[in-house]
């Protein structure tokens, strides 16, 4: 069974630039959440998508955003890129109420 | 609000030894789920054990057990007979509401552990 995929795993962007992360769940797995992972800051909750709907999300600005799609696929935007968005993104996929995987995670550097 | 404590910043320990990993929880919630994660330097976040509220038996998963103790909101991870392999980050996190569903970790700072010949 292949595992939570994310793509791309390393990203290079200008400041003021917009991202795309993308995230692919366990097959079956309808929840999709994201985090950032900063040396600063931790772990912090981005948003968690479930059925195409935006159910919980994280204290972070509105140039965060995301999205999920039918086949459970999730795609997080950052627009207008600031320094400190530069940051290990990581992105788990759950059934309802079970545990949370994880994939390798996107780490992006804003310069 | 919920909050995980992780006070062992790095935690140093031989092969073949046993290690405790500390961790206290403090929320509000009367259901709630504890987790432990590996985060080797490749990133990547590997679950190792889940223990919820009203579980009365401490988890275990092969090596990895989880002294729970409720009264004391802590929820400690043990290794047994460490490996090199286990070297890496090793967070605690929370998710509040064990059976809504909703999928909101709140996590420690982490412990780095490092297993030596």
């Amino acid at each position: 069974k292949a595992g939570v995929t994310q793509t791309p795993r390393y990203l290079i962007k200008t400041r003021g630039q917009q991202v795309t992360l993308s995230c692919s769940p366990i097959s079956g797995h309808r929840s999709v959440s994201w985090y950032q992972q900063t040396p600063g800051q931790g772990l912090q909750f981005l948003f968690e998508y479930f059925s195409e709907t935006q159910r919980n999300k994280g204290n972070f600005p509105g140039r965060f955003s995301g999205r999920q799609f039918s086949n459970s696929r999730s795609e997080m935007n950052v627009s207008t890129l600031e320094l400190g968005d530069s940051a290990l993104y990581l992105c788990a996929s759950s059934l309802q109420g079970g545990e949370a995987f994880f994939g390798q995670g996107t780490r992006l550097t804003v310069v | 609000a919920q909050k995980i404590t992780q006070t062992q910043p790095g935690m140093f320990v031989q092969e073949k030894e046993a290690v405790t990993l500390d961790c206290t929880y403090d929320t509000s919630d009367q259901s709630y789920g504890l987790f432990w994660y590996k985060q080797p330097s490749s990133g990547e976040m590997i679950f190792l054990i889940y223990q919820g509220s009203y579980d009365e038996q401490n988890a275990t998963e092969g090596r990895y057990s989880l002294n729970f103790q409720k009264a004391r909101k802590s929820a400690n991870l043990v290794i047994s007979a460490s490996q090199l392999g286990d070297s890496a980050m090793y967070f605690c996190a929370m998710r509040e509401g064990r059976d809504t569903g909703f999928q909101k970790l709140v996590f420690g700072t982490g412990t780095r552990l490092l297993v030596s010949p």
